[in-house]
């Protein structure tokens, strides 16, 4: 089992539509997560930190965090076609082999058509 | 600017040469870290620093050695590269502490071992 697993893409959603991107992870202690965007041929940026159980807004993203269920999420509202890129998640481990380790999933490549 | 710079941008070698990629940040970040991109593989770890001097292994450290004796730069060396280590290599760095902060990434080095 992969330790930060996202679901299998390509995922595409036309324009005005809500993206919906999944992650898990097997770290059971992870208490840092993290959602990147990349664009083709550059580095990741950051769209979103989450640290505790539920919800986070930040203009149309969404980050929601389960720990017991060991899922993050990210939703996108509102989609446009600049957000085609490959979304990435990434998790801290929390102690032994993983400790100060950062885990990113294999990514989702959206497409979003107008 | 705060950022986090690397050098070289490309580079094309041989098999055997010894190469070193440099990394700056000018961001006072305690964390620093090397990640390789392949396709369909995702960032994987190669190693990571917490702070001056104190290095670790990531995912895939196999033929790559780093040193951290200054806060700033964080150099990975490829003692004898090879074609196996072509690959899209990312320094980044951030804030290390009870809740680890998210990534600044470089722009990224194309490494071609041939």
């Amino acid at each position: 089992q992969k330790e930060v697993e996202q679901n299998s893409g390509p995922l595409s959603v036309p324009e005005g539509a809500i993206a919906s991107l999944n992650c898990t992870y097997s770290d059971r202690g992870s208490q840092s997560f993290f959602w990147y965007r990349q664009y083709s041929g550059k580095s990741p940026e950051l769209i979103m930190s989450i640290y505790s159980n539920g919800d986070k807004e930040d203009g149309r993203f969404t980050a929601q965090l389960n720990k017991a269920s060991q899922y993050v999420s990210l939703l996108i509202r509102d989609s446009q076609p600049s957000d085609s890129a490959t979304y990435l998640c990434a998790v801290w481990g929390a102690g032994g082999t993983s400790y100060g380790k950062l885990t990113f999933g294999q990514g989702t490549i959206l497409t979003v058509h107008p | 600017e705060a950022q986090v710079t690397q050098n070289p941008r490309y580079l094309i070698t041989v098999t055997g040469k010894k190469l070193t990629v440099t990394c700056s940040q000018n961001m006072n970040h305690e964390y620093m870290s090397w990640y390789r991109q392949d396709p369909g593989l995702g960032l994987r770890q190669i190693y990571y620093s917490m702070n001056v001097e104190v290095t670790d292994k990531g995912d895939v450290p196999e033929g790559y050695k780093v040193s951290r004796k200054e806060k700033r730069n964080f150099p990975l060396i490829l003692e004898s590269p090879s074609p196996n280590q072509t690959s899209l290599y990312f320094c980044a760095s951030s804030l290390y502490g009870r809740s680890p902060q998210p990534q600044h990434f470089g722009d990224g080095t194309r490494l071609s071992i041939l």
